[in-house]
């Protein structure tokens, strides 16, 4: 069974662009996280998406925003770059309303020059 | 607001040695408490978790950790480390209903022959 898969891998930006990072969960699974992982932020929540509406936001901008298609996977969108958006960009995925495990993906490392 | 501290940046341990690494989390309620794992290059990987029940959790690759209410801890053990489990290592704390994970700053692991 497939896990969750994100890309690009990887990425290099440079100030104002714009990116979009894909997502596709596990098979099954209606819920998909997002979060950002800086160096020596650790993990922080942007988003939550199930059965296609957002749940639930982090405390980050408005540039970053997102949305989950019919089939689940997700998109995360990040307007005007700015430096310290560099960062792995991580995907989880899991069964809807089961408070518990998240499946991550291996992330999409976002560089912003 | 719940929150996870560990307290741990970085740990260093001969290969075969013990190890424990330390966890304390903030909730008004019971919990919902897991460990990840992260090697290099890598996504997250769950280790165990705790919803409720024995406070004495077994997870995979040999790994275990202990639900302390009074000290609101929940720290994770190895009795004997392998130089695969260098990686880096989170807590989680789940927040009942919402599906969100709070993440702790994550503690580094290296292991030294």
């Amino acid at each position: 069974e497939a896990g969750v898969t994100q890309s690009p891998t990887h990425l290099i930006k440079t100030r104002g662009q714009q990116v979009t990072l894909r997502c596709s969960p596990i098979s099954g699974h209606t819920s998909v996280y997002w979060y950002q992982q800086a160096l020596g932020l650790g993990l922080q929540f942007l988003l939550w998406y199930d059965e296609g509406e957002e749940r639930n936001r982090g405390n980050f901008p408005p540039r970053f925003s997102g949305r989950q298609f019919p089939n689940y996977s997700s998109e995360l969108n990040v307007n005007a770059l700015e430096l310290e958006d560099s960062a792995l960009y991580l995907c989880a995925s899991s069964w809807g309303t089961v408070t518990g495990e998240l499946f991550f993906g291996e992330g999409s490392r976002l560089t912003v020059l | 607001a719940q929150s996870v501290t560990q307290p741990d940046i970085h740990i260093t341990v001969s290969e075969g040695a013990s190890l424990e690494l330390r966890c304390n989390y903030s909730y008004g309620a019971t919990p919902y408490l897991f460990w990840y794992v992260q090697s290099p290059g890598q996504g997250l990987q769950l280790l165990l978790k705790y919803f409720s029940g024995d406070t004495l959790v077994q997870g995979i690759k040999g790994f275990e950790a202990e639900f302390k209410r009074s000290q609101s801890s929940f720290n994770l053990r190895k009795p004997s480390v392998h130089w695969s489990d260098a990686a880096e290592y989170f807590c989680a704390v789940g927040a009942q209903g919402t599906d969100k994970l709070i993440f702790g700053t994550g503690t580094r692991l290296q292991v030294f022959p």
